[in-house]
């Protein structure tokens, strides 16, 4: 069965320090990746995704992650964090793999950015 | 860009009755509409696909009867919970495809009394 993986729930940086989310998929074939965010009590708001092409796909708000087919990790990554970075971050996959097919959700992990 | 709407965004409501929840594609026409269901500090999960046109499709474990999805037009999909109970106590997030990305509207936080 296609999976994604967040291992952790919780994810805690202090400002202007560099954060990493991490995750994790199981899927058969080339996979379509995606992370998103949401903020308390909203919808999800896209930050970027991995299709095919250069490995490190640059997104929204300085985010950015790295595919990674042989440790099959999507880990999301800033340079920098902000303390407005605080949210829910979801890792996704795609299936069937096209842009347009529903989504696969990993658990989410809850980053906390304190000043 | 791409923008979807969801109404209302709150609703209470007494177990046994039935709440209708309405998603909106405001600026494109969707033909494919997806509506997830979401615990407190959960993840989503996928409930249905909604074809605009024809039935939606339902994951496994998902009642269809009781979670009646109707896409009649191309930028409106509606899911009614039908004989609410405290157990679908939930925020429910739907997402509208517009050229191969996925755009979600804001939830709707339903709870049964």
């Amino acid at each position: 069965a296609q999976s994604v993986a967040q291992p952790e729930d919780q994810v805690n940086v202090a400002e202007g320090n560099p954060l990493t989310v991490k995750c994790t998929y199981s899927v058969s074939g080339n996979p379509y990746l995606f992370w998103y965010v949401q903020y308390p009590n909203r919808g999800l708001q896209f930050l970027l995704k991995y299709i095919t092409g250069d490995n490190l796909v640059k997104g929204s708000y300085g985010f950015e992650a790295e595919f990674n087919k042989s440790q099959t990790s999507f880990h999301l990554k800033k340079p920098s964090a902000l303390v407005s970075d605080s949210a829910l971050y979801f890792c996704a996959v795609s299936y069937p793999y096209n842009q347009g097919g529903k989504l696969i959700f990993g658990q989410g992990t809850e980053l906390s950015v304190k000043p | 860009g791409a923008v979807v709407s969801q109404h209302p965004s709150r609703v209470i409501c007494k177990s046994g009755t039935s709440v209708k929840i309405e998603c909106r594609s405001l600026d494109f026409q969707a033909t494919t509409m997806f509506w997830y269901r979401q615990f407190p500090k959960q993840s989503l999960m996928l409930m249905a696909t909604s074809n605009e046109g024809s039935k939606a499709t339902y994951e496994q474990g998902v009642e269809k009867d009781k979670f009646l999805i109707n896409h009649a037009s191309l930028t409106l999909s509606t899911l009614t919970v039908t004989s609410a109970h405290p157990e679908d106590s939930s925020f429910y997030i739907c997402s509208a495809n517009h050229q191969d990305e996925q755009y979600f509207g804001p939830g709707t936080r339903l709870t049964v009394t």
